[in-house]
């Protein structure tokens, strides 16, 4: 079946470590996204790419890192830079250009916990 | 891209139209409003879109405005398993794609 994997879907970290997410998609979309989400907030968004190796940064960056090599992955590193690392982080993709929808697809989630 | 505003919270009896409200006012012409309702601790689904006419599908219906300058969302005849968040954003195809914080919706017996 077409859909986004993320993984894993519980991660626990100690304070001081990097850690990365994985996002595979195979719907062969162009652009995808990574958002976080706290208790009772909505999502804000990360970064988001629209095209192999390229990427932008989006409202809260600061502490993240992504990549783009190819067209179905976009991992994101939670670096020891990010100061409250734990929540729920999602990705997204979606198909660049004329198409009928253009909606966003959402993996099912990553929830981060620092201890 | 432009911002969004919703309110918080509301409530509907089940079996009536739940109408969903977003204030959109600095869209440009080429933003399409995209509504997504979000399940706890799932990812957001895609419910609806549109750029200036009013659109319907099996899930709900959407009314935009003239000027474009808000929107509003009905489900027609809601249910308890339409508890959810709902998010109401206005974005460029595969541009940024930026979410509010949504209204939580709580459909009632």
């Amino acid at each position: 079946d077409g859909g986004i994997t993320q993984s894993p879907k519980y991660l626990f970290r100690k304070e001081g470590q990097n850690v990365t997410l994985s996002c595979e998609q195979n719907l062969n979309h162009d652009a995808m996204y990574w958002y976080r989400q706290d208790p009772g907030q909505g999502l804000r968004l990360i970064y988001y790419s629209q095209i192999v190796n390229d990427f932008q940064k989006g409202d809260i960056a600061e502490g993240y890192s992504v990549s783009r090599e190819k067209k179905e992955s976009f991992p994101l590193t939670v670096t020891s830079a990010q100061k409250n690392p734990t929540a729920f982080y999602l990705c997204a993709s979606t198909q660049e250009g004329r198409v009928i929808k253009g909606e966003l697809f959402f993996g099912e989630g990553s929830r981060l916990t620092v201890l | 891209d432009a911002k969004t505003t919703q309110p918080p919270s509301m409530d509907c009896a089940e079996g009536r139209a739940a109408n969903l409200p977003c204030n959109h006012s600095t869209i440009s012409g080429n933003e399409y409003v995209y509504w997504y309702r979000q399940i706890h601790s799932q990812g957001p689904q895609y419910i609806i879109h549109g750029l200036k006419n009013n659109e319907t599908n099996e899930m709900a219906s959407l009314i935009i405005t003239e000027d474009r300058k808000s929107s509003t969302l009905i489900l027609p005849h809601a249910t308890l398993r339409d508890t959810a968040v709902y998010y109401c954003i206005v974005r460029v195809n595969a541009g940024k794609s930026t979410f509010g914080d949504g209204t939580t919706l709580t459909v009632k017996p």
